[in-house]
């Protein structure tokens, strides 16, 4: 299975903030590679698919980049409905397989 | 409007068998993968397997490869993950998802989930 690490495990921000998050994939995975949100008791959301494009719906403020084996979720500008846990995914080959999450809290 | 509706929350005991489901609705369901993600309390998501109703074509997750059993009814629009045995590291939040948009590989739509719990 392709292994993805996700960095750092959390982080504190404040309103206003930017804030980067990283994926590694422990092989190439080209630029198959989503990244989600997930707050507390909902269900995860596509924020992002392809490394870079975003989903309808999802504001500006997010962006993705990377191809290979690096990947980075941006968020520029952190509105307070931002905060909550990130997620990257490969879908290079079977079984697709997250990364552990990356938790984003208030300073 | 597309969407996938889950079965409801289960409480079962450690041997017992369990079938939850996945219903989708706005889209030709035979056309479309779905598949199950399981979260466990606290931890992150984990693949389980996905499904293409049209022909049945199933692929597991090596780590649910014998565990569970993923199938899929197009007559009624539902997909189906099931346990012939539960034990208590079953007990999770699972859910289902369609990369409607997006071929197979990201999953746009999501159920609300069904939490499965396990005990004795």
């Amino acid at each position: 299975d392709i292994q993805m690490t996700q960095s750092p495990p959390s982080l504190s921000a404040s309103v206003g903030d930017r804030v980067t998050i990283t994926c590694r994939a422990s092989q190439q995975i080209n630029k198959y590679l989503n990244w989600y949100q997930q707050k507390p008791g909902k269900a995860p959301r596509l924020l992002i698919s392809a490394a870079s494009s975003l989903h309808g719906g999802i504001p500006s403020r997010f962006s993705g980049s990377g191809s290979g084996t690096d990947f980075t979720l941006t968020i520029t500008r952190l509105q307070p409905e931002d905060f909550a846990i990130y997620f990257c995914q490969q879908s290079y080959t079977s079984p697709w397989t997250f990364g552990q999450g990356t938790k984003v809290d208030l300073k | 409007e597309v969407q996938v509706v889950q079965s409801g929350a289960e409480v079962k005991k450690p041997g017992e068998s369990l079938k939850i489901s996945c219903t989708a609705s706005g889209y030709i369901f035979a056309n479309y993968w779905i598949a199950w993600v399981r979260q466990r309390p606290g931890r992150g998501l984990e693949w389980m397997g996905i499904i293409y109703p049209g022909d049945s074509d199933t692929r597991y997750s090596p780590s649910f490869q014998g565990q569970v059993t993923i199938s899929a009814d197009d007559s009624i629009s539902t997909a189906y993950l099931q346990w012939s045995s539960l034990k208590a590291s079953d007990t999770a939040m699972y859910y289902c998802a369609t990369p409607y948009d997006y071929g197979i590989h990201a999953f746009d739509i999501w159920g609300l989930g069904t939490l499965v719990t396990v005990s004795s």
